[in-house]
């Protein structure tokens, strides 16, 4: 059974980097077919797809956050991880990592890490 | 990007009742729709794929149909466990995109 963990600060001061990484137990990401994701959600509010990467290193990003945002992978590890630059405010949420499967449904995902971004 | 557009915001039903919610792309998607459930507090679950194909484990009283722009999204008799926020997405395009959500209650 996949599982998907996220980890990294809960708090982030305005202006500086937001980490988080996403540990992946149960199967591993370099054995391809799968793309690695990124969602976030802020409070009460919907979902949004941040962006993607593949074993490879190959990434998609949403254009609307792509000028801040990077996706890399360790697949020693079995990790990949975000990392999003000059935050504000308008970046506390949930995050989520997930998988997309072949089908392109994201059937597995983490259980959300809440960051707030406040000094 | 291709925007989704779910109906409606929410939705109030008894216990039994069909429930139908709809989603529109805002270009052809071909059946590239993914439909998920989300309870408070919790991860998004994947319910239906290819617009139409139920994931794995998931009640035979949810289904899916629609293909193009408009889709259509169906619970044939609400029960208590399926009070939840639902989600469109398209996966024809990158980059993803999400519905704004339905949220469902019990009346």
């Amino acid at each position: 059974q996949v599982q998907l963990q996220e980890s990294g600060p809960g708090l982030v001061k305005p202006s500086q980097t937001l980490s988080l990484t996403c540990t992946v137990s149960g199967g591993s990401i370099s054995s391809g077919g799968y793309y690695w994701s990124w969602i976030r959600q802020h409070p009460g509010k919907g979902l949004e797809w941040i962006g993607y990467i593949y074993y490879s290193g190959s990434t998609y990003y949403n254009p609307s956050l792509k000028s801040r945002v990077t996706i890399s992978v360790d697949t020693s590890k079995n990790q990949f991880s975000l990392k999003l630059s000059s935050v504000t405010a308008a970046d506390t949420a949930v995050y989520y990592c997930a998988r997309e499967a072949p089908s392109g449904g994201d059937d597995y995902w983490g259980q959300g890490t809440l960051v707030t971004v406040s000094s | 990007d291709i925007q989704m557009t779910q109906s409606p915001s929410s939705l109030s039903a008894s216990v039994g009742d069909r429930v139908t919610i709809t989603c529109q792309a805002s270009q052809d998607i071909s059946n590239y729709l993914n439909w998920y459930q989300q309870k408070p507090g919790k991860a998004p679950k994947l319910l239906i794929y290819d617009a139409s194909n139920l994931e794995t484990g998931v009640p035979s009283r949810f289904s899916g149909s629609g293909s193009g722009t408009d889709f259509t999204f169906t619970i044939s008799s609400l029960q208590p466990e399926d009070i939840a926020t639902y989600y469109c997405q398209q996966y024809d395009n990158l980059p993803r995109a999400f519905g704004q959500g339905t949220k469902l209650e019990i009346k």
